[in-house]
């Protein structure tokens, strides 16, 4: 079966300091992954997406993403996290056009 | 450009009704999917429909359905509600179904049953 799980529901970091939310997949075929955020009382909005090629897929807002197959993991990270960046982070895998599967999400808080 | 609109904003139903949630998707874009979030979980995929016809379906109950419209537009239905169906529905829509398109999503609707 096709999933994504966040094995951290909440993730704390001090501003400035770098940040790392985990995920890991299981996907039959090619895995082509996403990550969304999430503010308050908002529908989710477009980080970055893996597809092929490079590992080391950049995104909005300054944040990255790091693809490992052997791993089966693709970590979502941020050099310098701003207090601004709070919010629900998801994870997903589409494995067909027309669905697409979401982790259980993992809650980042910036603390100044 | 507008993006996804969804209406209402907020809904509070009672057991048994049933209830009609809107989506307008962003100009040109074809595909609409639903998704129902649970309070503390992820997105569950409920439908996708392309080009006013129903491509996928999620493991939700018959009482859930959906339509779109010729200008793309989509309806989610849910019959006899349940104090289950408490969630906050997204609408999401994107050009097409490729498997590496991003999902432009909506506020979503918030829908409460007492």
């Amino acid at each position: 079966a096709q999933s994504v799980a966040q094995p951290e529901d909440q993730v704390n970091v001090a501003e400035g300091n770098p940040l790392t939310v985990k995920c890991t997949y299981s996907v039959s075929g090619n895995p082509y992954l996403f990550w969304y955020v999430q503010y308050p009382n908002r529908g989710l909005q477009f980080l970055l997406k893996y597809i092929t090629g490079d590992n080391l897929v950049k995104g909005s807002y300054g944040f990255e993403a790091e693809f490992n197959k052997s791993q089966t993991s693709f970590h979502l990270k941020k050099p310098s996290a701003l207090v601004s960046d709070s919010a629900l982070y998801f994870c997903a895998v589409r494995p067909e056009g027309f669905k697409t599967i979401f982790g259980a999400g993992t809650r980042l808080f910036v603390k100044a | 450009d507008a993006g996804v609109t969804q209406s209402p904003t907020h809904l509070i139903k009672t057991r048994g009704q049933h209830v009609t949630l809107r989506c307008s998707p962003i100009s040109g874009h074809k595909s609409v999917s639903w998704y129902q979030q649970v309070l503390g979980q992820g997105p569950q995929f409920i439908f996708q429909y392309y080009e006013k016809e129903e491509r996928g379906r999620g493991n939700f109950p018959d009482r859930f359905s959906a339509r779109q419209f010729p200008n793309y537009s989509s309806e989610l239905n849910v019959n006899a509600l349940l104090l289950g169906d408490s969630a906050l529905y997204l609408c999401a829509s994107s050009p097409s179904t490729g498997v590496n398109e991003k999902l432009f999503f909506g506020s979503g609707t918030q829908l409460s049953v007492l």
